[in-house]
């Protein structure tokens, strides 16, 4: 089945501790994407992929790193997470170029609290 | 800047009644809109683009460059339209979402 998968979907950590949530796609897309949504500011954009070796900050990169060794894989890593960055993680992927539609496929996301 | 404005964070129908969620943008290119929807436990998914012009659901959504807005409209409301609805657009690179709007539709 094609989907981009997330994980972990669930996890409680405390400040300071590094931890990585994992984004995988099955579907060859170059564009990959993350997000944190937040109650009353909808889903805003962390960091982006166009393609293997290729990453760009989003809106609120602040507190976060991404990598793209693979084109299935853009693992969102937490340095030094803070109680700031309690929030519900959605990866997304999409085709580019020729095939471009626009469409971005989500991930069911990763609720994240930091203690 | 904000750049996507969903004005309405709860919007509820009746069954049958027409249904109008609103979307405003500010973008200085040629904008690329997108509804998203997101029902109960499931994971958020295109309704429609700007640019295919179609009907998906019975909704359909019409670029309004002189008020910058991609209101998304149908005419009569279904329970199974119940859910969290994001308008996006899409710069180049980049995403930008609203805040979304939480549609309920009352039987």
């Amino acid at each position: 089945e094609a989907q981009v998968t997330q994980n972990p979907r669930y996890l409680i950590t405390v400040t300071g501790k590094k931890l990585t949530v994992t984004c995988s796609q099955n579907m060859n897309h170059e564009y990959m994407s993350w997000y944190r949504q937040d109650p009353g500011l909808g889903l805003r954009q962390i960091y982006y992929s166009m393609n293997v070796e290729v990453t760009d900050k989003g809106d609120v990169p602040e507190g976060y790193k991404v990598s793209r060794k693979e084109k299935r894989n853009f693992p969102l890593i937490l340095e030094s997470p803070s109680p700031n960055q309690t929030s519900l993680y959605f990866c997304a992927s999409s085709l580019t170029g020729a095939q471009y539609t626009g469409e971005l496929f989500f991930g069911e996301g990763s609720r994240l609290t930091v203690l | 800047a904000q750049r996507v404005t969903q004005p309405e964070k709860l919007l509820s129908v009746f069954k049958g009644a027409p249904v109008e969620l609103k979307c405003n943008y500010s973008y200085s290119g040629s904008p690329e809109l997108f509804w998203y929807v997101q029902y109960s436990r499931q994971r958020l998914q295109l309704l429609l683009r700007h640019i295919s012009r179609e009907s998906i659901k019975g909704f359909t959504a019409d670029l309004n460059k002189g008020e910058t807005s991609f209101h998304l409209k149908k005419p009569f409301a279904q329970e199974e339209d119940s859910a969290m609805y994001y308008c996006a657009l899409n710069t180049g690179n980049q995403f930008y979402f609203g805040t979304g709007t939480s549609l309920t539709v009352i039987p």
